[in-house]
């Protein structure tokens, strides 16, 4: 079936260090790979992309790599600040579907 | 530019009372809907999705319904709640362009508590 599987479910680094997520899904149809930042009490939003013709992407302190062989793709965050501190969600495409990972609680220690 | 309302954003409900919560979509054409459920310190659960008026998908068997009776309009209702419904209910929107499947933008939620 549909399945995202996404961990680890709770992180915590020190300001400045490295975070890594990662995601794994089911389908090798799955074209499209979004992830979302959620801070508390408010609605998740988009902080990067990739589509599975892209290997890897990079957005300032965000990139995203998707390997589709293993169907998995990882969220890395360098320098990380405490207002990186949020629920970071992977998602991937089913047909017309967004299917979400479970959520990583990222805390930033200052 | 495209916006996503979504109200109320706060709900206080009794057992067994029935629900309605409303999302319209302004400036986009045919979007793909969703409604999706997540619990206290959990993940976001996909409820239903829709690729068009009158067409709903289900994902997993409960107590809600969805409708969607315009282009633009998605409701999620319940006739009987239950405890275990309360959450933050957030609906989302998407374009499905070609075979590329776009960013889905969520609406502010809902946050439901059945007492």
């Amino acid at each position: 079936g549909e399945n995202v599987e996404q961990h680890p479910s709770t992180l915590s680094v020190q300001e400045g260090d490295s975070a890594v997520i990662k995601c794994t899904y089911s389908d090798s149809a799955s074209n499209y790979f979004p992830w979302y930042k959620q801070e508390l009490g408010k609605r998740p939003q988009l902080i990067i992309d990739i589509r599975s013709n892209v290997g890897e992407k990079k957005d300032q302190r965000i990139a995203v790599t998707l390997n589709k062989t293993a169907k998995h793709f990882s969220l890395h965050i360098t320098e990380t600040q405490p207002e990186d501190s949020a629920v970071y969600f992977c998602a991937a495409s089913y047909g017309n579907k967004l299917v979400f990972g479970a959520g990583t609680i990222l805390r930033v220690k200052s | 530019s495209q916006t996503i309302h979504q109200w109320p954003a706060t709900l206080v409900q009794p057992v067994g009372s029935p629900l309605s919560l409303e999302c319209t979509v302004e400036g986009t054409s045919n979007p793909n809907l969703y409604w999706y459920r997540q619990a206290a310190g959990r993940g976001l659960q996909l409820l239903f999705y829709s690729v068009g008026i009158g067409q709903i998908s289900s994902e997993v068997p409960q107590n809600l319904s969805a409708s969607r009776p315009q282009d633009r309009q998605f409701i999620l209702s319940s006739k009987k709640l239950l405890l275990s419904d309360s959450g933050f209910y957030l609906c989302a929107w998407s374009v499905l362009s070609g075979r590329r499947n776009t960013e889905a933008f969520f609406g502010q939620g809902t946050r439901l508590t059945v007492v």
